[in-house]
């Protein structure tokens, strides 16, 4: 069974410019999160979606955004792009988004802004 | 406030040596724990999760954990290193809000031979 996949796997923008980054669950999984990753970091929760919903929002400002589509893909979208946006983007997905459930990470897209 | 700490930020263990990565969080009500691993270039990978029951758990690639309420700790332990053990390991707590996980900053292993 495929993983959480994620693309691109690589992006470099420059300081202004938007990005969107995309992430396909494990089948069947119907929630989806996102998180930050900056070098020598943990990852940092930004968003939570489960059947199109926003369930949760981490400390981010509003310049992130994402949805949640009917196949429970997602996007992330990040506007006016700061050089501290540079980091792995994870996305993770588990069944119905409960706290009991393990989340399952895909490899994550490196966004890198000059 | 929820949070996790992993006081060491890199351990160097020699191959066949025992291993423990140490891990406090700090959660008012009954903590879910994980403990994921990452690979240079990789997204996370679950070694194992704890959420109530027998305070010793078992995970992948020969790796159990240990639950102590009272020291509000979940170490990770192994009992003989490989050098593919090399990475970089996550202790998360399951947040309050939705299913957000909160992580500790990573322990870098490195597996000297």
């Amino acid at each position: 069974d495929a993983g959480v996949t994620q693309s691109p796997t690589h992006l470099i923008k420059t300081r202004g410019q938007q990005v969107t980054l995309r992430c396909s669950p494990i089948s069947g999984h119907k929630s989806v999160s996102w998180y930050q990753q900056v070098l020598g970091q943990g990852p940092q929760f930004i968003f939570q979606y489960y059947e199109k919903e926003e369930r949760g929002r981490g400390n981010f400002p509003d310049r992130f955004s994402a949805r949640q589509f009917p196949n429970y893909s997602s996007e992330l979208n990040v506007n006016a792009l700061l050089l501290g946006d540079s980091a792995l983007y994870l996305c993770a997905s588990s069944l119905v988004g409960t706290r009991m459930e393990p989340q399952h990470f895909g490899d994550g897209t490196r966004l890198s802004i000059l | 406030a929820q949070s996790v700490t992993q006081p060491d930020i890199h351990i160097t263990v020699s191959e066949g040596a025992s291993l423990e990565l140490r891990c406090n969080y700090s959660y008012g009500a009954t903590p879910y724990l994980f403990w994921y691993v990452q690979s240079p270039g990789q997204g996370l990978q679950l070694l194992l999760k704890y959420f109530s029951g027998d305070t010793l758990v078992q995970g992948i690639k020969g790796f159990e954990a240990e639950f102590k309420r009272s020291q509000s700790s979940f170490n990770l332990r192994k009992p003989s290193v490989h050098w593919s053990d090399a990475a970089e390991y996550f202790c998360a707590v399951a947040g309050q809000a939705g299913t957000a996980l909160i992580f500790g900053k990573g322990t870098t292993l490195s597996v000297s031979s």
